[in-house]
């Protein structure tokens, strides 16, 4: 069966650090994978999205970035955190009928 | 802007009851989805309908689409405290998109 793996699960960052949060995911091959940010109490703010080995594509302009090296490994980064990038990030990959399989997610607090 | 508006807000009821959550969206779709979400943990799809299909149903949930009003909601019958929870729709748009846009969600509480 597929899974899907998360880490950092919690994180806590000054201001100006970098940042890497890593998914991987078993069990499928292929898959689209997604980016998702979270706000307290708010809806899910897409990202990024990938549909193979180094394709990314951006959904909003920031200073994240992504990148799929691997075909089922996807990692969020930043070289310099903002107080705004504090939030609770999910990834997910996308099922045959499009729906969407997400980790447990990392919760990211920037100070 | 194509995100989803989802009402209530919130919504308090006593287990037992009925619990009824709307969406409304503003482009075409190719389906919607419905999924939950637990306190500080990932989401959990709970039901996909088709833009062809008025009504869905998956044991105590009951999901309706009217694409001509832009709208659907979400029933959850005979409601326990386990389904304390945050709902949210999802929508594919009709335009190639290749991500689901999600709605504001709707955080319910079940009294026991």
């Amino acid at each position: 069966s597929q899974t899907i793996h998360q880490w950092p699960a919690t994180l806590v960052q000054p201001v100006g650090s970098p940042l890497s949060l890593e998914c991987t995911v078993e069990g499928t091959s292929n898959p689209n994978l997604y980016w998702y940010r979270q706000a307290a109490g708010r809806g899910l703010q897409l990202l990024f999205y990938s549909v193979g080995i180094g394709q990314i594509s951006s959904e909003v302009p920031q200073n994240l970035s992504a990148s799929r090296p691997q075909d089922r490994q996807f990692i969020l980064s930043s070289k310099k955190l903002l107080l705004s990038d504090s939030g609770f990030y999910l990834c997910a990959w996308a099922g045959e009928a499009g729906e969407l399989f997400f980790g447990e997610g990392s919760r990211l607090t920037v100070l | 802007s194509q995100q989803g508006e989802e009402d209530p807000q919130a919504l308090s009821i006593q287990e037992g009851e009925n619990a009824t959550m709307n969406c409304s969206y503003k482009t075409s779709i190719n389906n919607l989805q419905w999924y939950r979400q637990n306190s500080g943990r990932g989401l959990v799809h709970l039901i996909l309908i088709r833009s062809n299909e008025r009504e869905k149903h998956s044991g105590r949930l009951r999901v309706t689409l009217d694409t001509s009003k832009k709208s659907s909601s979400l029933l959850i019958t005979a409601s326990r405290a386990a389904d304390t929870a945050s709902y949210f729709c999802a929508f594919r748009g009709g335009t190639g998109r290749r991500a689901l846009t999600f709605g504001s969600g709707t955080r319910l509480q079940v009294q026991p």
